[in-house]
């Protein structure tokens, strides 16, 4: 069985400020790691994914996660963050296998607030 | 290319009913998966269907129910509502990769 733990519910920051949105998981099987992002009265949006490989994966709007094995972690992280980045965020893991396929474990997400 | 659609956006229903959601996924997915949002609990897994088959299943009552049709679209139903059925549920769409998921926009129930 995999679980999340999103360290922090919120996260207030100031606009241009570098921030760091933590996330541990637990899982008895490889996995693959995914950060979603949720606007108010939205879905969830895919920011960036780890699958396999280089273990620092990066989105288009300047985020970036690095997977750490040893330290079972997917940590967010943006060198300076804007007010448009104001919403949820959530970790959530898949476990490698037929069992696992197709099924997302989420954190609780953490709620970041960019202020001006 | 159109993202993964839910409809209706909102239903308001009172305890004892039932309702039925759809879904239908983006275009070539054939993996639809269903999860129940609320503040109390966050995000949970209801169930996956893939080539019209359930292939996993969360731990909801035997209340919660779904089905995918030929076409990939995808119904979930809830009998029996009650209160605690109150919540946003979203539907993911999957293709070569099932475990990379798009959303879709969420239905919120409200059961009164």
């Amino acid at each position: 069985a995999q679980s999340v733990t999103q360290l922090d519910s919120q996260v207030p920051v100031f606009e241009e400020a570098p921030v760091e949105l933590r996330c541990n998981y637990s899982s008895s099987v490889s996995v693959y790691l995914f950060w979603y992002v949720q606007y108010p009265n939205q879905g969830l949006q895919l920011l960036l994914k780890y699958l396999s490989g280089s273990t620092l994966v990066e989105s288009i709007n300047g985020f970036e996660a690095e997977f750490n094995k040893s330290q079972t972690s997917f940590h967010l992280r943006k060198p300076s963050v804007h007010i448009s980045d104001t919403a949820e965020y959530f970790c959530a893991v898949s476990g490698h296998g037929s069992s696992n396929t197709g099924k997302l474990i989420f954190g609780q997400g953490t709620t970041l607030q960019v202020k001006p | 290319k159109a993202g993964v659609t839910q409809t209706p956006r909102y239903l308001i229903k009172t305890r004892g009913q039932q309702v039925t959601l759809s879904c239908s996924p983006i275009s070539g997915h054939r993996s639809v998966s269903w999860y129940q949002q609320t503040p109390g609990q966050g995000l949970q897994f209801l169930f996956e269907y893939f080539s019209e088959t359930q292939r996993n299943k969360g731990n909801f009552p035997g209340r919660f129910s779904g089905r995918q049709f030929s076409n990939s679209r995808s119904e979930m139903n809830v009998s029996t509502l009650e209160l605690g059925d109150s919540a946003l549920y979203l539907c993911a769409s999957s293709g070569g990769d099932r475990n990379i998921q798009y959303f879709g926009a969420g239905t919120r129930l409200s059961v009164l």
